[in-house]
């Protein structure tokens, strides 16, 4: 079948370093995605991952061992607006994406 | 990227009646859309898979008679709850792809209550 398996909660202080692992499971592979979302907004894109290795978008860095059916997301230097739900996924060839259920991160000061 | 609008925002209904949401791609073509559901405090979940031009691809468990959808034109997919029950109030978002960058453009999602 087809899963992904993530922490349900991370918390963490402004300023601090926190990663979000995502194990995933799936016939079929193209990439893992990670995903933002805020109470009551859609979610919005974060990183790619296609290949094995880091993926550094400013704050924020994915990386994916397809080996391992594994991927983590690494926030640097939380601040407030961090807190929000963050969602891996994987699609398959252009199609819709499959979406672990979420890890709820709250940073507090 | 792609913006992606959805109509309503939200909205409250009576239960047995049946709510229409559009979801525009308002810069992109696009061929495919797809439509989830969200309830609180959980993740999405994949419905369908609108296509343009052609039926719908639905996931395994989304009935398709309840939950209709049409794609009429590269710019619009609606998706129809008919005979909206309590137990169909969700969040309901559309999204479409832009493999270009291999990643998904989400509308604001619609808030849907039954009463």
């Amino acid at each position: 079948g087809q899963s992904l398996e993530q922490p349900s909660e991370v918390t963490a202080v402004e300023g601090a370093i926190v990663q979000i692992n995502c194990t995933y499971q799936t016939s079929g592979f193209y990439g893992l995605s990670w995903y933002q979302q805020h109470d009551g907004g859609a979610p919005t894109f974060l990183s790619y991952n296609a290949l094995d290795g880091l993926e550094e978008t400013g704050r924020f860095s994915s990386f994916l061992s397809r080996s391992d059916s594994y991927g983590y997301l690494l926030l640097q230097e939380l601040q407030m607006k961090d807190s929000a739900s963050y969602f891996c996924s994987f699609d398959q060839a252009g199609t819709a994406l499959i979406f672990g259920k979420g890890t709820t991160l709250s940073v507090s000061s | 990227g792609a913006v992606v609008s959805q109509h309503p925002s939200w909205v409250i209904c009576k239960s047995g009646t049946s709510v229409k949401i559009e979801c525009r791609s308002l810069d992109f073509q696009a061929t495919t859309m797809f439509w989830y559901r969200q309830f609180p405090k959980q993740s999405l979940m994949l419905m369908a898979t609108s296509n343009e031009g052609s039926k719908a691809t639905y996931e395994q468990g989304v009935e398709k008679d309840k939950f209709l959808i049409n794609h009429a034109s590269l710019t619009l997919s609606t998706l129809t709850v008919t005979s909206a029950h309590p137990e169909d109030s969700s969040f309901y978002i559309c999204s479409q792809n832009d493999r270009d960058k291999n990643e998904q453009f989400f509308g604001p999602g619609t808030r849907l209550t039954v009463l």
